[in-house]
Formats: C-alpha cells, sequence, structure tokens
C-alpha cells in the first residue's frame, strides 16, 4: 500500500522566516511527487517532482526529490501572511491506468505578521 | 476557463436521505475523482473514472455510486446518507501526468 507522510503537521512562523517541508513516501512504483497549497478551499498546483536532484522554484518557493532516500522537501523563504495554508505532498503510482494518487496528511502552516 | 466546478457548496442532510453531488470540468481531461477530506486524514479516493464510460473504486468507496455522465461531468451520489459520511467531498480531474485539477468544494454534513 502507497503512504505518504509529512511534517511537521503544524508549524508556526513569524513573517520573514524561512520553513521547510517534507514529505517521505513508499510507493510500489513511483511515477511522480506533488506538491498542492490548500487555503480556504479547493488544493492548488504548486510542483510536480520527478527527477532527483533537480530543485523546482517558483518565486519564493522551492522543492526537491530524493529518490533514494524516499523523501522531498518544500522551501518557503521570507514567509507572508499569505502563505498560511495546508500544504498537501501526494505521491504517483505509475503502475495503474490512471492517475492514482496518495496524499498525505498535510502541513498546516500559520504565518504570524 | 472555469476549470473544476462543483455543485452545490453547501449541503445539510439527515441520516437516510439521499443526494448527488454534481462536477464538471472544462479541460477535457479524460480522468476524474471524488476525494473526501476529513482532520487529520488527508485527501482520500472515493471513486475515479480514468475515461469516459469507466468507473472504480478508491479508496474509500462504501455508501456511495458514481455515473460519468460524459467526458465533462462526473457525479457522486450518497443513496442514504450516514453521519459518517459527514465531510468535505472534492472533485478532481487530469489528464496523464498525475497533475490533477481540484473544484472548490462541497461541504456535506449528515445530521
Amino acid at each position: 500500500e502507497d503512504k505518504v507522510v509529512q511534517s511537521p503537521l503544524s508549524l508556526v512562523v513569524h513573517e520573514g522566516d524561512t520553513v521547510t517541508l517534507n514529505c517521505s513516501y513508499e510507493v510500489t512504483n513511483f511515477r511522480s511527487l506533488l506538491w498542492y497549497k490548500q487555503e480556504k478551499k479547493a488544493p492548488t498546483f504548486l510542483f510536480m517532482l520527478t527527477s532527483s536532484g533537480i530543485e523546482k522554484k517558483s518565486g519564493r518557493l522551492s522543492s526537491i526529490l530524493d529518490k533514494k532516500e524516499l523523501f522531498s522537501i518544500l522551501n518557503i523563504t521570507a514567509t507572508q501572511t499569505g502563505d498560511s495554508a495546508v500544504y498537501l505532498c501526494a505521491v504517483g503510482n505509475a503502475g495503474t491506468s490512471y492517475g492514482k494518487l496518495t496524499f498525505g496528511q498535510g502541513t498546516i502552516l500559520t504565518v504570524h505578521p | 476557463n472555469a476549470g473544476v466546478t462543483q455543485t452545490p457548496k453547501f449541503q445539510v442532510l439527515k441520516t437516510g436521505q439521499s443526494m448527488t453531488l454534481q462536477c464538471a470540468q472544462d479541460m477535457n481531461h479524460n480522468s476524474m475523482y471524488w476525494y473526501r477530506q476529513d482532520p487529520g486524514m488527508g485527501l482520500r479516493l472515493i471513486y475515479y473514472s480514468a475515461s469516459e464510460g469507466t468507473t472504480d473504486k478508491g479508496e474509500v468507496p462504501n455508501g456511495y455510486n458514481v455515473s460519468r455522465l460524459n467526458k465533462r461531468e462526473f457525479s457522486l451520489r450518497l443513496e442514504s446518507a450516514a453521519p459518517s459520511q459527514t465531510s468535505v467531498y472534492f472533485c478532481a480531474s487530469s489528464e496523464q501526468l498525475h497533475t490533477q485539477y481540484f473544484g472548490p468544494g462541497t461541504r456535506l454534513t449528515v445530521l
């Protein structure tokens, strides 16, 4: 059974801090790892990673994958109150006929002014 | 483009009542999904449709049925609602590379 574990489960920081969110996984046939940001409503897509060691970057957010150690990190630098959200990690399984994703529990990030 | 839309946004049911949650996507995606999200549990897959005309069970299908009406629309039905089905329900769609795009969700309360 595929499994995704995120840590920490929650995190409280002040504006300007840098945070690192962790995602470890077990999957029978790895295809991809995805990060989503969820505010009040729908999860919105941030990154998809398929190769080890290649950093994906978007503004203050960046992510990297380690397929040997089976984990990924999501970094957010110079945090802002608008970064407050639940961050979800999911892994895709290549051994299915559809886009199967297994999600972690999420990390709740709270950024105080 | 609206992306993925869901109706209704909120619903309150009594135990034993039935209802259908509607989902539509305008991205011409082949695959569609229904998830439920409960506190501390992440997103759990209820049913999916890999392509028009096919549906399959996910991780937590009991108490639900689905219909893939056409390529755009995928509905979720609760035949006899139970309090354990109180949750937030998300519909999603994707092409084959696993980037799933989510609708705004339906918050369902079963009394």
